[in-house]
């Protein structure tokens, strides 16, 4: 079945380092999004990209990058990570066109030390 | 700017009850509504949508309802159980303008009594 996978699950980094979140989808969507999800927000997006070569800045992308160089993939990256990015992020997918429903996957939970 | 927003953060039915969740959205140019289950630990389920042309739309003990003159929409659960006991989200998109971006609630958490 086409399905849409986040790894890892689970990860501890210190401050300063460079963080690298994948995301994995089947569906042959155009469509992806990365949110973050903290108490009091919900989720919020950070970046997001229409197809191949397409990328674009979400309400909170300080401090986040992203790159699409196939349709499957839509890895996260934080830069230096900080402690206020701990925090657990949810990468989604869409057809794209008329099709607007968003698919999500199973969230990584990071923790920044 | 603008937002959507839900009027109960917590709700708390006894399970067989019907459950309705609501949420105000302000964007009276959106046009498309999805609702959307969390359970714990994992990621946003896809429940129900409904396109702004429609007024009330019916799945599996699901309807969501949309009124777009006071820009309201919810969600009501029949038969409750207590696997529906999760955080519940509505979402907003206006599909041609903002190239499928949704702006979601904050949520509801229902809570379901055996």
């Amino acid at each position: 079945d086409a399905e849409i996978t986040q790894s890892p699950r689970h990860k501890i980094t210190e401050t300063g380092r460079q963080v690298t979140l994948a995301c994995h989808q089947t569906w042959n969507h155009n469509n992806m999004f990365w949110y973050r999800q903290d108490l009091g927000h919900g989720l919020r997006l950070i970046h997001y990209s229409y197809g191949v070569q397409d990328t674009n800045k979400g309400e909170v992308s300080d401090g986040y990058s992203v790159s699409r160089s196939n349709t499957e993939d839509l890895p996260l990256t934080l830069e230096s990570a900080a402690s206020s990015q701990t925090s657990v992020y949810f990468c989604a997918s869409s057809p794209g066109g008329f099709e607007e429903t968003q698919y999500f996957g199973p969230g990584t939970r990071l923790l920044v030390l | 700017g603008e937002s959507v927003g839900l009027h109960l953060p917590t709700l708390s039915v006894q399970e067989g009850d019907n459950s309705i969740i609501n949420c105000a959205y302000s964007n009276s140019a959106s046009d498309y509504f999805i609702w959307y289950k969390q359970e714990s630990g994992k990621g946003p389920q896809f429940i129900i949508d409904i396109r702004s042309n429609m007024d009330k739309r019916q799945g599996q003990r699901v309807t969501v309802l949309l009124n777009k003159t006071v820009k309201h929409l919810s969600l009501q659960i029949a038969a409750t159980q207590p696997g529906d006991s999760a955080v519940y989200f509505c979402a907003e998109n206006q599909a041609f303008n903002q190239g499928g971006k949704l702006i979601f609630g904050q949520g509801t958490e229902l809570s379901v009594k055996p």
